[in-house]
């Protein structure tokens, strides 16, 4: 039981170009999201998903894009990587949102650095 | 709009003794706390949660303390270990539109001394 595993650890990146987080989760969770974590700002929400084929925004989705085919997968692209995009992206899921199946598990993060 | 704070961005303590992390929140309509533990280069861990309906809900080691009155949640940790030093979290579900979406804090790292 692996939890939830986002690839690449680290990545490096130009401003302009494009690029894919991947999370995916082995414990059949219906919820699913990505939180960007930058210095003293805590975790900030990007989008998220409550079931295969639904998504929606979080706090700061400009810039950022996600999909939803399968309850395993949630790839989040960054179409036109910008400086400001800099930041440790984390992915989690959860069973549900009703009390008691809404506690998030977290993948290890994805350090990202846009030049 | 919402936000969620803690009071210290570092606690110090010695290892032993009992730690208490502090949060305050904004929206008097907040009905879901939790608490997150994050060590270096890894991603946030549940710790507690607790429902507004409660003013306090034990775990192995850990209390949180709910005052709705005040809009205050604190994190109690006792008798302290090292392998308590990490950053800690607080955050409350926003149920506008039954999205569950969590607000986070900054985090407060507590540094453990032997």
């Amino acid at each position: 039981n692996a939890g939830v595993t986002q690839t690449p650890k680290f990545q490096v990146l130009k401003t302009g170009q494009s690029m894919t987080l991947q999370c995916a989760q082995d414990m059949n969770h219906e919820y699913m999201s990505w939180y960007r974590q930058d210095p003293g700002m805590g975790l900030r929400l990007i989008h998220y998903s409550v079931g295969a084929g639904i998504t929606d925004q979080g706090e700061v989705p400009n810039g950022y894009n996600v999909s939803r085919s399968t309850t395993e997968d949630f790839p989040l692209r960054l179409l036109s990587a910008a400086p400001s995009q800099t930041s440790v992206y984390f992915c989690a899921s959860s069973w549900g949102l009703a009390s008691g199946a809404n506690v998030l598990t977290f993948g290890a993060g994805s350090r990202l650095t846009v030049l | 709009g919402e936000s969620v704070g803690l009071h210290l961005p570092t606690l110090s303590v010695q290892e032993g003794d009992n730690s208490i992390i502090n949060c305050a929140y904004s929206n008097s309509a907040s009905d879901y706390f939790i608490w997150y533990k994050q060590e270096s280069g890894k991603g946030p861990q549940f710790i507690i949660d607790i429902r507004s309906n409660m003013d306090k809900r034990q775990g192995q080691r850990v209390t949180v303390l709910l005052n709705k009155t005040v809009k205050h949640l604190s994190l109690q940790i006792a008798a302290t270990q090292p392998g308590d030093s990490a950053v800690y979290f607080c955050a409350h579900g926003d149920r506008s539109g039954n999205t569950g979406k969590l607000i986070f804090g900054q985090g407060t790292t507590l540094q453990v001394k032997p």
